[in-house]
């Protein structure tokens, strides 16, 4: 059974900096794409950034508000992603969700395209930014 | 940056309805459009990706149609299981910025 299991949430001053982290089994983890997805209080989806794997180049793309401020790595010989959370605002108070990302290539129109979707979730991680 | 717009923001309905949930989005995105379902206290869960292809496991009462800048999600009969939030979400962006649109509750009548 694929699972990702979030950890190391917690309450934090503005300002400052956690490192969560989401260990991942029942898959080949050095073949996934994995993405950070966060959820305020109350409030909808935010994308927050993504890793591909070493094979592809392990590059990271983020969202506009985690840019230079927040850094995804991953270290595959302990099946486990990390999301550097650094200078930290109250408006960063969430639940932070792991996700292994589902590549699908489908035909379209005779010709091959690739998909991407947040295909596996872990159950989140919470984030308080509070003085 | 590609803005979503779901209609309606909330829904009520009553188990054996067909329900229709759309998804605007602010440029064409061809058919790189997904759909989740989130419960109360729960990760979201993937249901419709490339906007018609349904995710496995999912029930086949839930389909997905449009391409371009219109999308819908259907269910053809209401379960009680589905009462719950919907997103729509691109993956069209490149480099990936990949925003969701800002959920619709499903709620009983």
């Amino acid at each position: 059974e694929v699972q990702l299991v979030e950890s190391g949430g917690g309450l934090v001053k503005p300002g400052g900096s956690l490192r969560l982290s989401c260990a991942a089994s029942g898959f080949t983890f050095n073949k996934g794409w994995m993405s950070w997805v966060r959820q305020a209080p109350g409030k909808g989806l935010e994308w927050v950034g993504r890793i591909k794997s070493k094979t592809d180049g392990e590059t990271t793309d983020y969202a506009a508000p985690a840019k230079g401020r927040f850094m995804i790595s991953r270290d595959d010989s302990k099946n486990t992603l990390y999301l550097q959370l650094n200078s930290l605002r109250t408006e960063d108070t969430a639940v932070y969700y792991c996700t292994l990302d589902g590549i699908w290539q489908l035909e379209r129109l005779s010709s091959y395209y690739y998909y991407h979707g947040m295909d596996v979730w872990g159950q989140g991680t919470t984030v308080t930014v509070s003085s | 940056d590609i803005q979503m717009t779901q209609s309606p923001s909330s829904l009520s309905a009553s188990v054996g309805d067909r329900v229709t949930i759309t998804c605007r989005t602010s440029q064409s995105i061809n058919t790189y459009l997904n759909w989740y379902q989130q419960k109360p206290g729960k990760a979201p869960r993937l249901l419709i990706y490339a906007a018609s292809s349904l995710q496995s496991g999912v029930p086949s009462r839930f389909s997905g149609s449009g391409s371009g800048t219109d999308f819908t999600l259907t269910i053809s009969s209401l379960q009680p299981e589905d009462f719950a939030t919907y997103y729509c979400q691109q993956s069209y962006s490149t480099p990936p910025e990949y925003t969701f649109g800002q959920g619709t509750k499903l709620e009983i009548k």
